[in-house]
This record gives structure tokens, C-alpha cells and sequence, in this order.
């Protein structure tokens, strides 16, 4: 399986703010995604990032409210900009492909608890 | 469309009794994977197992068994003799092929169910 880090594993921010999460993998993956859980609920995916390009947004998500970079195989980082309460959540993010695992396997963070007041 | 229903929101049972956790899923895809995670009140999603749509034996794993069943479109999961540790959100998930040639895959998550086991 692969390690997957992320930072910061939790934060409380103001309305308006912003704040990007940086997730970290131990070996070279090929898809990243990033998903949201809200309070109580069950995981939405925001995007997939593919290194050197642009990221897939699903519907519902933008690029100006959730950018995302994927500069490398190891590393992702999701921005949730200009934020309000209701982006209060755990975001996760997940790798698929690493090495030895078989396709389609994904794997998660330990997410990012954000509480926006 | 693709979708997962698990239709138990909460389930409490008793230290060392079986429970069954129930998932139903809808896919037009031919090619398909479905999952089952444990989330505790950590938070973070532990991968318990990855089944695809042409293997449709069984599995046991300890405890944990897993009935899949295409013709009534369901993947369920028993826990036998359930501890406390056992008490957890599960998520069952489908995993939907999409991008240029089904390179990418994400997964589509069941709402959840809530195990509560007591001692």
C-alpha cells in the first residue's frame, strides 16, 4: 500500500480566507484525487489531478474555488479559496497505481478537518 | 446512472454478534470494481477489499466475509462475531471508468453505515 501524508491535518479559518492542503505520497503514483466529505455525509470526489495537466473537475466543483496543482508523481496540493462555512469538511486525498498494486486500487489520506466560522 | 445505495444508516449491535452490512449498486459499465472502507472516528479510510464485476466467488478474511451477488446487484458484508473495535462508518463503493479510454477511474461512495458495537 502506499503512505500517503497530508497537511495540515486540521485547521479553523475565517470567512473569505483561503487554505491549501498539500498531500504527500511515499512512492510515484499516476492519478491523485481529492474528495470531500462534509459533516455526516459520504465522500464526494472534487477532482483528479494528472501529473502535468490540468485537473478533471467533477460537476458541482470549479477551478477558481478548489485549484488544484500537481507539480510531481509524489505530491498534490487542493486550495479552498474565498471560503465559508459551508466548506466546512474533511477533505481526503487518495492515490491510485502505486507500484505492485494492482489498477484501480486506491488508497486515502487521513484527511484535512477544516472548520471555516 | 452509476450509484450506491446502503440502505442501513445506523446499525447497533452487541459485543460478538454477526451483522450484515448491506450494498446495492447500479452501473451501466460491463467492467467494474467495487470496495468496501472502514472509516473510525479517526476519520481516516481504511481499505478492507477490492472485488471485480467477472469474480463473483466469495471471500473471507478473519472475520470479515463479503457475498457478492450480480444478479441482484448487491456486495454485502458480514462481520462475524463483532467487537467493539469493530464500530466504524462503512462505505461501500463503485468504481466508474471514465477519461479517454476509461484510463481513469473514480469511485463512487455509498452513503454509509454506522456500526455501533456494544460491550
Amino acid at each position: 500500500s502506499a503512505v500517503i501524508s497530508q497537511k495540515p491535518s486540521r485547521d479553523i479559518c475565517q470567512r473569505g480566507t483561503s487554505l491549501t492542503i498539500q498531500c504527500q505520497v511515499d512512492s510515484q503514483v499516476t492519478m491523485m484525487f481529492w474528495y470531500r466529505q462534509q459533516p455526516g455525509q459520504s465522500l464526494t470526489l472534487i477532482a483528479t489531478a494528472n501529473q502535468g495537466s490540468e485537473a478533471t473537475y467533477e460537476s458541482g466543483f470549479v477551478i477558481d474555488k478548489f485549484p488544484i496543482s500537481r507539480p510531481n508523481l509524489t505530491f498534490s496540493t487542493l486550495t479552498v479559496s474565498n471560503m465559508s462555512p459551508e466548506d466546512s469538511s474533511i477533505y481526503l486525498c487518495s492515490v491510485e497505481g502505486p507500484p505492485g498494486v494492482p489498477y484501480n486500487e486506491q488508497f486515502f489520506g487521513p484527511g484535512t478537518r477544516l472548520t471555516v466560522l | 446512472a452509476q450509484k450506491v445505495t446502503q440502505a442501513q444508516t445506523e446499525i447497533s449491535v452487541v459485543e460478538k454478534e454477526d451483522v450484515t452490512l448491506d450494498c446495492v449498486y447500479e452501473t451501466r459499465d460491463t467492467t467494474y470494481y467495487l470496495f468496501w472502507y472502514k472509516q473510525p472516528p479517526s476519520g481516516e479510510l481504511v481499505f478492507l477489499i477490492r472485488r471485480n464485476s467477472f469474480d463473483e466467488q466469495n471471500e473471507i478474511s478473519g472475520r470479515y466475509s463479503w457475498n457478492f451477488q450480480k444478479s441482484t446487484s448487491s456486495f454485502n458484508f458480514t462481520i462475524t462475531a463483532s467487537q467493539v473495535v469493530d464500530s466504524a462508518v462503512y462505505f461501500c463503493a463503485l468504481s466508474e471508468a471514465v477519461g479517454y479510454g476509461g484510463a481513469t477511474n473514480k469511485l463512487i461512495f455509498g452513503t454509509g453505515t454506522l456500526l455501533a458495537v456494544q460491550p
